[in-house]
């Protein structure tokens, strides 16, 4: 049982370039959210999912963008890396949006230069 | 200020000791919290959860909420040193779950 899978693990990006982030979890979860880690910042919440075919915006949107893709799957996308983007992100699943036990990933270390 | 603050510490602790780890929270409107444990380099896994004024014990851990006071808190007793970590603290809002800081624990032997 693989849980929630985030790709990459790591990668190094240069000012402007593009990525997007993949996460997919395989315990039929409705929610889905993705948060990034910065030192002495705790986890902060980039954009949610609380069900398929719905997203919002979280504590730090800017910079980001997301896609639901189904109920398994949901990315995120840098469209134009700044270095103020270098961070480790998680991808995380609930059962429901009003659960709060959420299941993360083993995170992706991401530089931008 | 952010919405969930947790004291960064480092806490220190000796082993068998009472590691009390303390969180505040600003919307008076929030119904559920949860603390979660971080080791290092790993990621988050929820530990506890509260939803009523009081406290709630499991194991050697034991959560208290004050709604009154928006004060939430993690006990643990007779720590040891795998409960070395860092303790987030993170608070339910309208499907966000919002997180504190976090709060480094050492355990020394």
């Amino acid at each position: 049982n693989a849980g929630v899978t985030q790709t990459p693990k790591f990668q190094v990006l240069k000012t402007g370039q593009s990525m997007t982030l993949q996460c997919a979890q395989d315990m039929n979860h409705n929610s889905m959210y993705w948060y990034r880690q910065d030192p002495g910042m705790g986890l902060r919440l980039i954009y949610y999912s609380a069900s398929e075919g719905t997203t919002d915006k979280g504590e730090v949107p800017n910079g980001y963008n997301v896609s639901r893709l189904n109920k398994r799957e949901f990315s995120l996308r840098l469209e134009s890396a700044a270095p103020s983007q270098t961070s480790v992100y998680f991808c995380a699943s609930a059962v429901g949006w009003d659960t709060g036990e959420l299941f993360f990933g083993e995170g992706s270390r991401l530089t931008v230069l | 200020q952010k919405e969930v603050e947790q004291n960064s510490g480092p806490l220190s602790v000796p082993e068998g000791a009472i590691a009390s780890l303390n969180c505040t929270y600003s919307d008076r409107g929030s119904q559920s919290f949860f603390w979660y444990r971080q080791y290092s380099g790993k990621s988050p896994e929820l530990i506890m959860f509260i939803y009523s004024n009081g406290d709630k014990e499991d194991g050697r851990f034991t959560a208290q909420l004050n709604k009154a006071s928006q004060y939430v808190s993690l006990l643990i007793r007779d720590s040891q040193p795998s409960d070395s970590a860092t303790y987030l603290c993170a608070v339910n809002q309208g499907g966000k779950l919002i997180f504190g800081q976090g709060t480094e624990l050492s355990v020394k032997p």
